[in-house]
């Protein structure tokens, strides 16, 4: 089955600063990855999302990259902001089949 | 749209007994739903996948008979967790996959069960 691994586990950035968290992923039919960013006690939100058929998704300050070849995808944080502070998830898909990394705990520092 | 709630939000029940966590689809249908399991700062596991109308797909490690998954309409899918042990106690949460939309699923709010 799917295995995804992500990293790293933590991250502390000063406010403005970038974030970039990478995953990697064991099954070359994933063809979708999703990242969640999950607050304490609450469900993990969607905040962007790629298919395999894309290389780079950008939405104001996040974006997604994917090479589909070295089965590895990053989110890139930009002009971070305290309330980025969270656990973010990476997902790889295919079908039904969605497995999480490991999360990664941000923590942007005023 | 594409609202999922859980319910209950949290549940203290004691050892031995079940606990029956429901998971609806508020404004859409869902031909599939699946049930996670997250420890604290762990990330969410997949327990099984449920189909309407179907048995439930449980992964490797889930007792299908101790957690039991009931997918009986397009709009809600159930969870029972059976003789209940205080290693149960997690946050359980659902999602489900709209019909008309591929690939993204829609999370629940969760459910934290704790056993005593």
């Amino acid at each position: 089955g799917e295995n995804v691994e992500q990293h790293p586990s933590t991250l502390s950035v000063q406010e403005g600063d970038s974030a970039v968290i990478k995953c990697t992923y064991s099954d070359s039919a994933s063809n979708y990855f999703p990242w969640y960013k999950q607050e304490l006690g609450k469900r993990p939100q969607l905040i962007i999302d790629i298919r395999s058929n894309v290389g780079e998704k950008k939405d104001q300050r996040i974006a997604v990259t994917l090479n589909k070849t070295a089965k590895h995808f990053s989110l890139h944080i930009t002009e971070t902001q305290p309330e980025d502070s969270a656990v973010y998830f990476c997902a790889a898909s295919m079908n039904n089949d969605m497995r999480f990394g490991a999360g990664t705990r941000l923590t942007v520092k005023p | 749209g594409a609202v999922v709630s859980q319910h209950p939000s949290w549940v203290i029940c004691k050892s031995g007994t079940s606990v029956k966590i429901e998971c609806r689809s508020l404004d859409f249908q869902a031909t599939t739903m699946f049930w996670y399991r997250q420890f604290p700062k762990q990330s969410l596991m997949l327990m099984a996948t449920s189909n309407e109308g179907s048995k439930a797909t449980y992964e490797q490690g889930v007792e299908k008979d101790k957690f039991l998954i009931n997918h009986a309409s397009l709009t809600l899918s159930t969870l029972t967790v059976t003789s209940a042990h205080p290693e149960d106690s997690s946050f359980y949460i659902c999602s489900a996959r709209d019909k008309s939309v591929p690939y993204e699923q829609y999370f629940g709010p969760g459910t934290r069960l704790t056993v005593t």
